[in-house]
């Protein structure tokens, strides 16, 4: 298995709503990455995950809670989004710890809309 | 912070011209990897260059970074419709900074 499966592909929220992004690898990478992508940007590195610990968060709103259950699966869990959260959320892995010798796998994304 | 700046930001070429797009820093870069993402997909790893003055190919792709490990670039030859896309230089290597260039869209017609 090479692949990073996200869940769900599409979501629409409202602004009250709690929902939670899901991704999952079993290549055994022990970096895991959350990644935000608007339209016609590069992506912007949101959260880092190395060996289950975060290690890197790059000053994102309370309202996106990242959690790492175990080596294989990573969430993050939204709550009072706004508007301009909708985006395509992207999750990544590596292998080794997080900017080492190897490339990222990405996920197909979650393309979010908040409402 | 260290930015590192793509250009061009968009090129339009016609197929079977070359093409080339160009990644700029004003910092030392550590690693050097490159992305492609098709229209409405993801990023896909194309490759790694580590060494200054590293050369690599794949098949009609060409990578290079410079001598001072400032700069980077990618070649593509005779170019065809399946390459279109947006191409990212992502600067890695360290835990702290793990930054996506600007990227280049490409699109490429008959």
């Amino acid at each position: 298995d090479t692949e990073v499966t996200q869940t769900p592909k599409h979501l629409v929220m409202g602004m009250t709503n709690k929902k939670s992004l899901k991704c999952e690898q079993h290549m055994g990478h022990r970096a895991m990455y959350w990644y935000k992508q608007k339209a016609k940007k590069p992506p912007e590195l949101m959260f880092v995950y190395s060996y289950e610990k975060l290690s890197i968060n790059e000053s994102v709103p309370s309202r996106f809670s990242p959690e790492c259950p175990n080596s294989s699966l990573l969430n993050l869990h939204l709550h009072a989004l706004q508007p301009e959260d909708s985006a395509l959320y992207l999750c990544a892995s590596s292998q080794g710890r997080p900017g080492g010798a190897y490339g990222y796998t990405f996920g197909s994304g979650t393309r979010l809309t908040v409402v | 912070g260290q930015q590192v700046m793509q250009i061009p930001q968009y090129q339009h070429v016609q197929e079977g011209e070359d093409f080339t797009t160009y990644c700029n820093s004003s910092t030392t870069l550590s690693n050097i990897q490159w992305y492609k993402q098709r229209p409405g997909g993801h990023p896909v790893f194309l490759i790694q260059l580590v060494k200054s003055g590293e050369v690599k190919k794949q098949k009609r792709l060409t990578f290079q970074f410079g001598e001072a490990k400032k700069n980077s670039s990618l070649h593509i030859t005779a170019t065809q419709t399946t390459d279109v896309g947006t191409y990212f230089c992502v600067n890695t290597g360290t835990a702290s900074k793990l930054t996506f260039g600007t990227g280049t869209r490409l699109q490429v017609t008959l």
